[in-house]
């Protein structure tokens, strides 16, 4: 499938600060828009995820944003904490297997 | 945990030997996927499987072979075509096999060539 670009690679913010993380893209098949957290050593795990026909969704400190003209999309998280550090992977998919973004380090400092 | 599972969690291997990597889900998933990770790569796919017996290959392919006998099943095998195999391994399943749905992914196996 055709690439997702995400940035920026690696993120550091003070404790409480907010986070945001980019994605981007350019097909138009696509209309599926997950978020994955994957802590050290293990799995990744679904944290929110968007649908074309929307263009924000909000599930307590974490909110994504998708602009389907422009094709990028955004993951949000306010109010960090020591335990939202982790790796972030966008997504997209459609009518092919997901697509992921190479990841964004996030480093949340007390 | 989502009801997937990959054994074993560390796997040893010599140059030119081959290696098959488990995958099992009792989710009900009709689709199947495997994936590499290397750091800072994210997630590669390598196959995936939208129904039993019928699998495609993903964008890194290339000295890998996979099997879907089962619904529940999906091994990987290694061969010793993969010139550089050393990586976490990570297998998933999802609901109809196209991008629309949420993928659950198992713990992963990290695979070593000695």
């Amino acid at each position: 499938g055709e690439n997702v670009e995400q940035h920026p690679s690696t993120l550091s913010v003070q404790e409480g600060d907010s986070a945001v993380i980019k994605c981007t893209y350019s097909d138009s098949a696509s209309n599926y828009f997950p978020w994955y957290k994957q802590e050290l050593g293990k799995r990744p795990q679904l944290i929110i995820d968007i649908r074309s026909n929307v263009g924000e969704k909000k599930d307590q400190r974490i909110a994504v944003t998708l602009n389907k003209t422009a094709k990028h999309f955004s993951l949000h998280i306010t109010e960090t904490q020591p335990e939202d550090s982790a790796v972030y992977f966008c997504a997209k998919g459609g009518n092919t297997p997901l697509v992921f973004g190479k990841g964004t380090r996030l480093s949340v400092i007390a | 945990d989502g009801g997937i599972t990959q054994s074993p969690k560390y796997l040893f291997r010599k140059e030119g030997q081959n290696v098959t990597l488990s995958c099992e889900q009792n989710l009900n998933h009709d689709a199947m996927y495997w994936y590499r990770q290397d750091p800072g790569q994210g997630l590669r796919l390598i196959y995936y499987s939208q129904i039993v017996n019928d699998f495609q290959k993903g964008d890194i392919a290339e000295g890998y072979s996979v099997s879907r006998e089962k619904k529940e099943s999906f091994p990987l095998t290694v061969t010793s075509a993969q010139k550089n195999p050393t990586a976490f391994y990570l297998c998933a399943s999802s609901l109809p096999g196209t991008g629309g749905y949420e993928q659950f992914f198992g713990p992963g196996t990290r695979l070593t060539v000695l």
